[in-house]
């Protein structure tokens, strides 16, 4: 089975910078996701980690430990629009039938002027 | 848009009833996943389909049972509603049954609420 945590809410400021971390327990590793989540609205893919280390893409950067079983998402330069939930999620390895995401409960990240 | 489509957008229906939630994957995606998302919850992951054949099954009540077609869209059944079935339900593909570098797609969910 797998364990997935990551804080329920945050709160920054626009124009900062706002980490997001999430641990993870799992029997077979085979990558972490990153995914956006506006409220009512379905979940976008922002980031994929399989290996040790950092991943930028333009304000949103993602890093992953295995051997720690730890990832954050870093986002920069925040906008308001960076309301949103983002979503951790481990894809287990063992789960030879198929690519079955697991996701944390996700982390309210809310940007204040 | 993700290419994901799902109806009907909005449902509302009465305890007891049943109702079918359709998803046309991504063109090209053989690999049907079904979430649920309750309010202020996660997703939880109900059922994955790929080319037609059940691959993977998690928190799925036995009220509830989805299939995936020839033509790859899918469909999930839920009978004898009640009230705490009222969720977000969404479905998902992607172009492969496995791999952790197989990023999944997902629709805009169908809203399903039970009165």
């Amino acid at each position: 089975g797998q364990n997935i945590d990551q804080p329920t809410e945050m709160t920054a400021t626009e124009g900062a910078i706002v980490q997001i971390n999430c641990t993870y327990q799992t029997s077979g590793f085979n990558g972490l996701f990153w995914y956006q989540q506006h409220a009512g609205e379905a979940p976008t893919f922002l980031s994929y980690n399989v290996l040790d280390g950092l991943e930028e893409k333009g304000r949103f950067s993602s890093f992953l430990s295995r051997s720690k079983g730890y990832s954050y998402l870093l986002l920069k330069e925040l906008q308001m629009k960076d309301s949103a939930s983002y979503l951790c999620a481990v894809s287990d390895q063992n789960n030879n039938a198929g690519n079955m995401l697991t996701f944390g409960g996700g982390t309210r990240l809310m940007v204040k002027p | 848009d993700s290419g994901v489509t799902q109806t009907p957008k909005h449902l509302i229906t009465a305890t007891g009833q049943r109702v079918t939630l359709r998803c046309s994957p991504r063109s090209g995606d053989l690999s049907v996943y079904w979430y649920q998302q309750s309010l202020d919850q996660g997703l939880q992951f109900l059922i994955q389909y790929y080319n037609g054949e059940e691959r993977a099954k998690g928190n799925i009540l036995e009220r509830f049972s989805a299939q995936q077609f020839p033509d790859l869209h899918s469909e999930l059944n839920l009978s004898s509603l009640e009230l705490g079935d009222s969720a977000l339900y969404f479905c998902a593909s992607s172009d492969q049954t496995g791999g952790g570098g197989n990023t999944i797609y997902f629709g805009e969910g169908s809203w399903l609420t039970v009165v």
